[in-house]
């Protein structure tokens, strides 16, 4: 398996654009998150999917930031219009029922 | 308010000397604790998860444990290698709501494994 696939790696915009991050969970996992990386903040969780439901969006920090499971194969976060604090690793991870959550290489976001 | 703290933030020891890193949390109804390893560049991977009724649990030369009663948890690395550098992240799940899904998680503990 490949593990969580996540694209792009690398994302540099401007400010007032949109940027839309993509995931692929593993295979057969049928729980879904999202979080965020900084230095100042750690890891926070921004919104937890099971069965492409969403079930957590309380750690969604504002209405720019918007969240799709279409299927159980793939996930979308949008940031629009993002803004320079909004500069982070962003990592998806998916797990099955109550196992280990495995997460993605990350995101890195910058914007200018 | 559900809060998990780590300490030291940093550390720096000597190959093969032995280190333990510290997590106090205030999370409840509990549910599980988890330490991660995250590499520089690489999202975290999961070491060890420990549940209410677990005190000590091993995964190679890291050992975790769990005292529920005072709600501190500790990661014991044994003759630490170059590989060990990393941050290791506390996670523990529950939370108001009762829902073992919400984890909180601690800030890290960088570790750097000089030779």
């Amino acid at each position: 398996d490949a593990g969580v696939i996540q694209s792009p790696r690398h994302e540099v915009t401007e400010m007032g654009q949109e940027v839309t991050l993509r995931c692929k969970p593993i295979s057969g996992h049928n729980s879904l998150f999202w979080y965020r990386q900084t230095m100042m903040r750690g890891l926070e969780l921004l919104i937890y999917f099971n069965n492409n439901v969403p079930i957590d969006d309380s750690g969604m920090p504002e209405d720019r930031f918007s969240a799709k499971m279409p299927n159980a194969s793939f996930s979308t976060l949008k940031i629009q219009p993002s803004e320079p604090r909004d500069s982070a690793v962003y990592f998806c991870a998916s797990k099955f029922s109550t196992d280990t959550q495995y997460f993605g290489p990350g995101t890195r976001l910058t914007v200018l | 308010k559900n809060q998990v703290e780590q300490s030291p933030q940093s550390l720096i020891i000597l190959e093969g000397k032995n280190c333990t890193l510290q997590c106090n949390y205030t999370v409840s109804p509990f549910s599980n604790l988890r330490w991660y390893k995250q590499d520089t560049g690489r999202g975290p991977v999961s070491l060890t998860i420990m549940t209410f009724s677990e005190n000590t649990k091993s995964n190679g030369r890291y050992t975790a444990t769990l005292d529920a009663d005072t709600k501190q948890s500790s990661l014991h690395i044994t003759a630490s290698q170059l590989s060990d550098s990393a941050s290791y992240i506390c996670v523990v799940s529950g939370g108001a709501s009762g829902g073992s899904y919400i984890p909180t998680f601690g800030r890290g503990t960088s570790l750097i494994v000089h030779p």
